[in-house]
């Protein structure tokens, strides 16, 4: 299993410009995460999926829009790039209370390896 | 607002000495995570704790739940150690469906 991969790894834009960052993963979680993080502060939620088709917001959802419209893949959309979106983004899932592997818990939780976004 | 705070920020240390980091939180919670970030890299989960002590390697992870604390500590300490360590706790409570909440983290830096 790969796990949780983040796609791409690292991205400079222009104020302004919109992408997309893409976090699959091949688990079979129903829940997933995109969280920010920011020089001297924890991970923030950005937002998150409890499943296919499901999205809601987390603490800091303003400037930023997601998808899920596959049970693997979450992918967070910046429609017009600031700088205050500079940051590092992790991706992350977890199994469904109640249904995780054998060995497993429904609370562990599995990173991505994170894109680094730098927005001019 | 529920937080959780950790301590110390930063630690630097000799190599094989005993280290301590400390996390509370505020309120109860339904699991406790230690993750580590080494620079440039991803997050790995270390341990996940509900209750009691749990050891893996030199690294044990206690919780007690009636002082809403939790330590990680990590015996002989060795230059290879250095990383963040990020304590994360999973508040239950309505609307939230049970999501992180995370600490700043303490970076550990070991010095041969």
């Amino acid at each position: 299993n790969a796990g949780v991969t983040q796609t791409p790894k690292f991205r400079v834009l222009k104020t302004g410009q919109s992408m997309t960052l893409l976090c699959a993963q091949d688990m079979n979680h129903e829940y997933m995460y995109w969280y920010r993080q920011d020089p001297g502060m924890g991970l923030r939620l950005i937002h998150y999926s409890v499943g296919e088709g499901t999205t809601a917001k987390g603490e800091v959802p303003d400037g930023y829009n997601v998808s899920r419209l596959k049970k693997q893949n979450f992918l967070l959309g910046l429609e017009s790039a600031a700088p205050s979106q500079t940051s590092v983004y992790f991706c992350a899932s977890r199994p469904t209370p109640g249904l995780a592997a054998p060995g497993s818990s429904y609370n562990e939780q599995f990173f991505g390896p994170g894109t680094r976004l730098t927005v001019l | 607002k529920n937080e959780v705070e950790q301590s110390p920020q930063n630690l630097t240390a000799q190599e094989g000495e005993f280290i301590t980091i400390n996390c509370s939180y505020s309120v109860g919670i339904s699991a406790l995570h230690w993750l580590q970030q080494h620079p440039g890299g991803g997050i790995v989960s270390l341990f996940m704790l509900s209750s009691g002590k749990k050891k893996h390697g030199r690294l044990i992870a206690t919780i007690n739940i009636q002082e809403k604390h939790s330590s990680l500590h990590i015996t002989a300490s060795h230059p290879r150690d250095s990383a963040v360590y990020i304590c994360a706790v999973r508040y239950n409570y309505g609307g939230s469906q049970g999501n992180l909440i995370f600490g700043k983290g303490t970076k550990l830096s070991v010095k041969p």
